[in-house]
């Protein structure tokens, strides 16, 4: 059974930081591309990123360039998620999900972590 | 980086079918199939039932079915159930600069 674990949100104000962390377990992981999809409350999915299976490339919303980065350990079965500068919009539900590559198919879901952006 | 577009709401009675349409661009859904559909409950995270426009991942009923046509694709269910109450997205593949969009979300009501 594939299992997506999201950990790291919380409270922060605006034009702080935070990292979120995904670890993944029943799957061969660095055979995958990884993505963050993220979800405002009451709203509806958004992609913010993905990687590449050895971290050699990279994707990014438009909103969030500049300010968030994507990194992945195959060692550990983790992908992680660095936000700076972060500001009320973008509060939301993160989620971390398998695939999302050139195949566009985010397969396996983790059941995400807030991130709430406030003063 | 404009989402797809999406009716925000549909409905139908158990049995009847029910289609949702996913309006994009010559850039996106009209390039390329790569048009992916994902059911999500309320509190819960989302679940891919469609793929590469047509194709169903193993384990998920044959009751939903995607096409495409220009611009728009489409996902129809057929045979309503109750469970089937939920929000409906369309995700297309957009190229390389801007890779990835998601439609609005539809949210489907079984009266």
């Amino acid at each position: 059974e594939v299992q997506v674990v999201e950990s790291g949100g919380g409270l922060v104000q605006p034009g702080g930081s935070l990292r979120l962390s995904c670890a993944v377990s029943g799957i061969f992981f660095s055979n995958y591309w990884m993505s963050w999809v993220r979800q405002a409350p009451g709203k509806g999915l958004e992609w913010v990123a993905n990687i590449k299976q050895d971290g050699s490339e990279k994707h990014f919303v438009d909103s969030v360039k500049g300010r968030f980065t994507m990194s992945r350990d195959n060692a550990k079965n983790s992908v992680y998620l660095e936000m700076n500068s972060l500001r009320d919009e973008d509060t939301a539900v993160y989620y971390c999900a398998t695939g999302g590559g050139y195949d566009l198919i985010f397969e396996n879901w983790g059941q995400g972590t807030l991130v709430t952006v406030s003063s | 980086q404009s989402a797809l577009t999406q009716p925000a709401s549909v409905s139908g009675s158990p049995g009847q079918s029910i289609t949702i349409s996913c309006t994009g661009t010559s850039s996106d859904v009209g390039s390329y199939n790569l048009v992916s559909w994902y059911q999500q409950h309320p509190g819960k995270a989302p679940k891919v039932i469609i793929y590469d426009v047509i194709k169903r991942p193993s384990g998920v009923s044959n009751r939903f079915s995607g096409s495409k046509s220009g611009n728009t694709a489409s996902l129809t269910i057929s045979g309503l159930q109750a469970d089937d109450e939920a929000d409906y997205y369309c995700c297309s593949y957009a190229g390389s600069i801007t890779f990835v969009v998601f439609g609005g979300g539809t949210k489907l009501t079984v009266l």
